[in-house]
């Protein structure tokens, strides 16, 4: 069954305490995947889209990359305004149909 | 380039009525897909359209259906509603299914 998890659900920093979330993932046929911020009350907000092993992509203080079976979303020194659910999305072929498929997210708050 | 738009933003509704929400994709994009996202289960996928065709399906009841017209706006049905279709719901558009799916601010469905 395909499945995406994602460790850590809340991660509590001090500001400028870098670290990393993890989204793994079992799927068959995989396409994409997509890491998303979402604020309260708000829609998710695209942030990256990885296709292949060793790919990596960044932005402003985060960094995506991925394996064969997992990606991290590296944030460095972050700031308050990084407070928010990440969310993490594989997009996987499956019976001749693509679906995405979410973990239930990683809560972050970053603390001054 | 205007967002994906959803409407309305907030509705309380009881057992048993019914519900239509509206969601207008970005400009160009032929795709639209829905979610629901509830504190306990995370997003969950409903269905797709793509050209007014239903491309594709997640496993929720025959209650909650949907459609999209020839300018792609797509709207989404609950039926008889339950208290626990308590949630927000996603609209999701992209140009494609295999490209980045950009999501709106949702809609907060109250079944009281």
């Amino acid at each position: 069954e395909d499945q995406v998890t994602q460790s850590p659900e809340a991660l509590r920093l001090q500001e400028g305490e870098s670290s990393s979330l993890n989204c793994s993932y079992t799927v068959s046929g995989l396409r994409g995947l997509f890491w998303y911020r979402q604020d309260p009350g708000k829609g998710p907000e695209f942030l990256f889209t990885l296709y292949s092993a060793g790919e990596e992509k960044e932005k402003e203080r985060l960094k995506a990359t991925l394996t064969k079976k997992e990606s991290f979303l590296h944030i460095t020194a972050p700031k308050p305004e990084d407070s928010a659910t990440y969310l993490c999305a594989v997009q996987a072929r499956s019976y001749n149909t693509d679906k995405l498929i979410f973990g239930t997210g990683t809560r972050l708050q970053v603390f001054p | 380039k205007a967002g994906v738009t959803q409407t309305p933003r907030y509705l309380i509704k009881t057992r048993g009525q019914q519900v239509t929400l509206s969601c207008s994709p970005i400009s160009g994009h032929r795709s639209v897909s829905w979610y629901q996202q509830t504190p306990g289960q995370g997003l969950q996928f409903l269905f797709e359209y793509f050209s007014e065709t239903q491309r594709n399906k997640g496993n929720f009841p025959g209650r909650f259906s949907g459609r999209q017209f020839s300018n792609s706006r797509s709207e989404m049905n609950v039926s008889t509603l339950e208290l626990g279709d308590s949630a927000l719901y996603l609209c999701a558009s992209s140009s494609g299914t295999t490209d980045t799916q950009y999501f709106g601010p949702g809609t907060r469905l109250t079944v009281l």
